[in-house]
This record gives C-alpha cells, structure tokens and sequence, in this order.
C-alpha cells in the first residue's frame, strides 16, 4: 500500500532551536516535497526533490533547509527556528505524470 | 505571485444541492489538474483530476468542467452530502516540471 510516513507529528521547539522533520514515502516515487498549510494560504511549497542528492528551491524556502538522502527519505531542517515558523507541515511524492500523495502532517509549534 | 485562485473562499450549502467550487489560472503550461479534500488533522486526497486535452470529467457525484480558452475550471459536487463537508483544493501543474501549487481552498460545509 502507498504510503508517505512523517516524524514527529507534534512538536513544540523553542525560537532559536533545531528541529528536524523526517519523511518517508515507500511507492518508489521520483519526486517527493514539503508544504507548510496556513489559514488563508492554503498549501505553500517550501523544497522538492526528483530524487536522492537533488534539492530544488520552492516558493517559501526561506529559513528552511532540505535534504533528500535516498529515494525513500526526505528532511526539512529548521536550523534557527522562529514563531513564524509554526504551522503544520506535510510531506508529499509524486511519481512520474501523478498527482502527489500526501502524509498526515506534522504540527510544529514555535514558541 | 498568485498563480492559483480559488473561489469562493467558503460555501455552506444544503444536503442534496450541487456545490460549485471554481479555480481560476495563471500559467498556460499547466496541462493536469488535480482536485485534492482535505479532512480536519487529516492530509489532503487526490479526489478527481483532468488534464488539459478534456473538458470534463465525471467520477461520481463530482464533476470537473474545463475552460483552457479562459483558463478556468470548476469542481461540481452533486446531490452533496454532510460527509462532504471539507476543504477542497486546486493544484494545477505542468507534467514536466513537477512542481505543484496548490490554491488558497474552499471550505464546503453541507448542512443536513
């Protein structure tokens, strides 16, 4: 069964703090990416990645890191993390010519 | 840059009416059209998509009429449901680029 799986799915860092936010999708999809999901901004894409090694910038990327390590494993890294940051995040993959599937999101809550 | 707009903004409408929910577009190299419902604390579902060769297409009680001239398209949900209640998303892109946007959404409510 399709699946993208993310880690943690709560939580709560303080400004200035590190976090990392893991994904892991098992369909052996090309593409995986990060949103972050605001009310009254619907989805917005911060990274994506056609495949291990590979990093392309969104359109909210600012304050934001990713890594893509292997095919199944993609990470969003906030190095200095910031109130404004706080929102809930999904992961997504995509193979070629589908629509993406999506994880169940992870909420981060900057204080 | 607002590539993608989705209107209106919120709908309630009555169980067994027909909700119309419409996008509208920028970029003329987007040629597939994804409509995604999301659930509260849930992650958004594919639920009915066309590509731009269409100009319709029907899955059920939902239907997504097509207009590439204008650049618009609309999701119908027929005979809605209270199930139906949720927020419902337009992510057009361009299959070689691989890059989604998703609109702002509307949140349907259906009132029993």
């Amino acid at each position: 069964e399709a699946a993208v799986t993310q880690s943690p799915r709560n939580k709560v860092t303080v400004t200035g703090g590190n976090v990392t936010l893991s994904c892991r999708q098992t369909n052996s999809h090309n593409y995986m990416y990060w949103y972050r999901q605001d009310t009254g901004h619907g989805l917005r894409l911060i990274h994506y990645s056609y495949g291990a090694g590979n990093l392309q910038i969104g359109d909210v990327p600012d304050g934001y890191k990713a890594t893509r390590t292997t095919q199944e494993d993609f990470f969003l890294l906030l190095e200095l993390a910031s109130p404004s940051q706080t929102s809930l995040y999904f992961c997504a993959s995509s193979g070629t010519n589908q629509a993406p599937l999506f994880g169940e999101g992870t909420r981060l809550s900057v204080l | 840059q607002q590539q993608v707009r989705q209107s209106p903004q919120s709908l309630t409408v009555w169980e067994g009416e027909t909700a119309i929910l419409n996008c509208s577009y920028e970029d003329s190299t987007f040629n597939y059209f994804p409509w995604y419902q999301q659930f509260p604390g849930e992650g958004p579902a594919l639920l009915i998509s066309i590509s731009s060769v269409s100009d319709k297409k029907e899955d059920g009680r939902f239907t997504i009429f097509f207009n590439k001239r204008e650049k618009k398209l609309s999701l119908h949900i027929t005979d809605s449901q209270p199930g139906d209640s949720a927020t419902y998303f337009c992510a057009p892109f361009n299959t070689g680029n691989y890059k989604y946007v998703f609109g702002a959404g509307t949140r349907l409510k259906v009132i029993a």
